[in-house]
């Protein structure tokens, strides 16, 4: 049965640092991981997908990094803002029924 | 990506009383999900709703408390029904791309007293 975890469960760092959250995932076989924002009370806004055969994908500040077979992805948010305050989810998808399983997430508190 | 909305966004509800939630897409998908998120959680799926058929149902969820329907490949609804406090959570859908990304609507918050 996979499961997710994902590393610290709460982070805070000053503005301006550059940061890395981590997930880890046991069954390697997966289809692709997907990393998601959640602000308090709201939906998920996604961030990033990278497919099994991808190594990282990058949108702005933001670098995903995928190593299946030791089962880890890594989240790399560069110059951290106070807007960048969230939790911050990561999924992976089995293949099997378009279901994806879900980390408890980190939650990111940037300091002003 | 999908444009996905959700209504209500929040809702106060008493006890014993059912809420139907409504998720509307901007296009047509074959895969639509209903997730529920308990304070201080992350996501459980509750059900796969199927267009043309009934919805699948995870273990612990019964169609009796969540009956789902899914009329057409833009729409679908939850009813949370005979509501306790227990079930006060955000409530939210999602569906799958080419591609398989999942997206999802803005979350329904509800607040059953």
């Amino acid at each position: 049965k996979q499961e997710v975890t994902q590393i610290p469960a709460a982070l805070s760092v000053p503005e301006g640092e550059n940061l890395v959250l981590n997930c880890s995932f046991t069954d390697s076989a997966i289809y692709n991981l997907q990393w998601f924002r959640q602000d308090p009370g709201k939906g998920l806004t996604s961030l990033l997908l990278i497919q099994s055969s991808q190594r990282e994908q990058t949108s702005g500040r933001l670098n995903a990094s995928l190593d299946k077979s030791s089962g880890r992805s890594t989240l790399y948010i560069a110059a951290s803002q106070p807007g960048d305050s969230a939790t911050y989810l990561c999924a992976v998808d089995m293949n099997r029924d378009d279901k994806i399983i879900f980390g408890k997430g980190t939650r990111l508190h940037i300091l002003p | 990506s999908a444009v996905i909305s959700q209504k209500p966004s929040r809702d106060i509800c008493q006890r014993g009383t059912s809420l139907t939630i409504q998720c509307q897409v901007d296009s047509q998908v074959t895969m639509m999900f209903w997730y529920r998120q308990q304070p201080g959680q992350s996501l459980t799926l509750i059900a796969t709703a199927n267009q043309g058929s009934e919805a699948t149902y995870e273990s612990g969820f019964v169609i009796d408390k969540f009956p789902i329907s899914r009329p057409n490949l833009t729409f679908s609804t939850l009813t949370v029904s005979n509501m306790s406090p227990e079930d006060s959570s955000i409530y939210l859908c999602s569906v799958v791309l080419p591609g398989r990304a999942q997206y999802f609507g803005p979350g329904t918050r509800l607040l059953v007293l």
